[in-house]
C-alpha cells in the first residue's frame, strides 16, 4: 500500500525560527513534491525533485529549501521563518513523470 | 496567471442527485487532466484522470468530461453521497515538464 509520511501534523513556531518539515516516501518512487495550500489558491508548487540530490524550483520557491539525500526522503526548510508562511503543507510522491501523485497527510505551520 | 481555474468555490447538493464540479484551463499543451479529492486534515486522493485525446472516461459513479474546443472539463458524479463531501481539485499536466498545475478547488457538500 502506498504511504506519503510527514514528520508533524501540526508545528506552530516563531517568526525567524528555522524551520525543518520532513516526508519520507517507501514506495520507491523517484519524483517528490513540496506543496502549500492556502484558501481560494489551492495548491502551489513549492520545490520538486526528480531524483536523489536533484531539485528544482517550483512557482513560489522564495524563502524556502529543499534537500533530497536519499531517495525516500524529502525535506523542506523554511530558513527564517515569517508569518506569511502560515500554512498547510503537502509532501507528495510519484513514480516517475506520467504517474499519479500520492500525497501526504500534511503539515499544518502556524508562524507566529 | 491562474492557467487551471475552479469558478466555483462550493456547490451543495441533495444526497442522491448529480454534482458537476467545473474546471478551465487556458494552456492546449496539457496532455492529462486529474481530479483529487481532500478530506479536512488529510492530503489529497486521486480520483479519476483523462488523457487530453478522449473526451470521456468513466469509473463507477464518477465521470469526467473534456471539451478541448472550449478547454473546459467537468466532473459528474452519480448519484451523489454525503461521503463525496469534500474539496475537489482539479489538476493539469505537462507531459514533458511534469509538473501537476491545480485549481483553486471546489468544496462539495451533499446532504441527505
Amino acid at each position: 500500500d502506498v504511504k506519503v509520511t510527514q514528520s508533524s501534523r501540526y508545528l506552530v513556531k516563531r517568526t525567524g525560527e528555522k524551520v525543518f518539515l520532513e516526508c519520507v516516501q517507501d514506495m520507491d518512487h523517484e519524483n517528490m513534491f513540496w506543496y502549500r495550500q492556502d484558501p481560494g489558491l489551492g495548491l502551489r508548487l513549492i520545490y520538486f525533485s526528480y531524483d536523489v540530490k536533484m531539485k528544482e524550483k517550483g512557482d513560489i520557491p522564495e524563502g524556502y529549501s529543499v534537500s533530497r539525500e536519499k531517495k525516500e526522503r524529502f525535506s523542506l526548510i523554511l530558513e527564517s521563518a515569517s508569518t506569511n508562511q502560515t500554512s498547510m503543507y503537502l509532501c507528495a510522491s510519484r513514480r516517475h513523470r506520467l504517474g499519479v501523485q500520492f500525497f501526504g497527510p500534511g503539515t499544518r505551520l502556524t508562524v507566529l | 496567471d491562474q492557467q487551471v481555474k475552479q469558478n466555483s468555490p462550493s456547490l451543495s447538493v441533495q444526497e442522491g442527485r448529480i454534482s458537476i464540479l467545473n474546471c478551465d484551463y487556458t494552456n492546449s499543451m496539457f496532455d492529462y487532466f486529474l481530479w483529487y479529492k481532500k478530506y479536512p486534515a488529510e492530503g489529497p486522493t486521486f480520483l479519476i484522470s483523462i488523457s487530453s485525446i478522449k473526451d470521456k472516461n468513466e469509473d463507477g459513479r464518477f465521470t469526467v468530461f473534456l471539451n478541448k474546443s472550449a478547454k473546459h472539463l467537468s466532473l459528474h458524479i452519480v448519484p451523489s453521497q454525503p461521503g463525496d463531501s469534500a474539496v475537489y481539485f482539479c489538476a493539469a499536466l505537462y507531459n514533458q515538464g511534469g509538473k501537476l498545475i491545480f485549481g483553486q478547488g471546489t468544496e462539495l457538500s451533499v446532504k441527505p
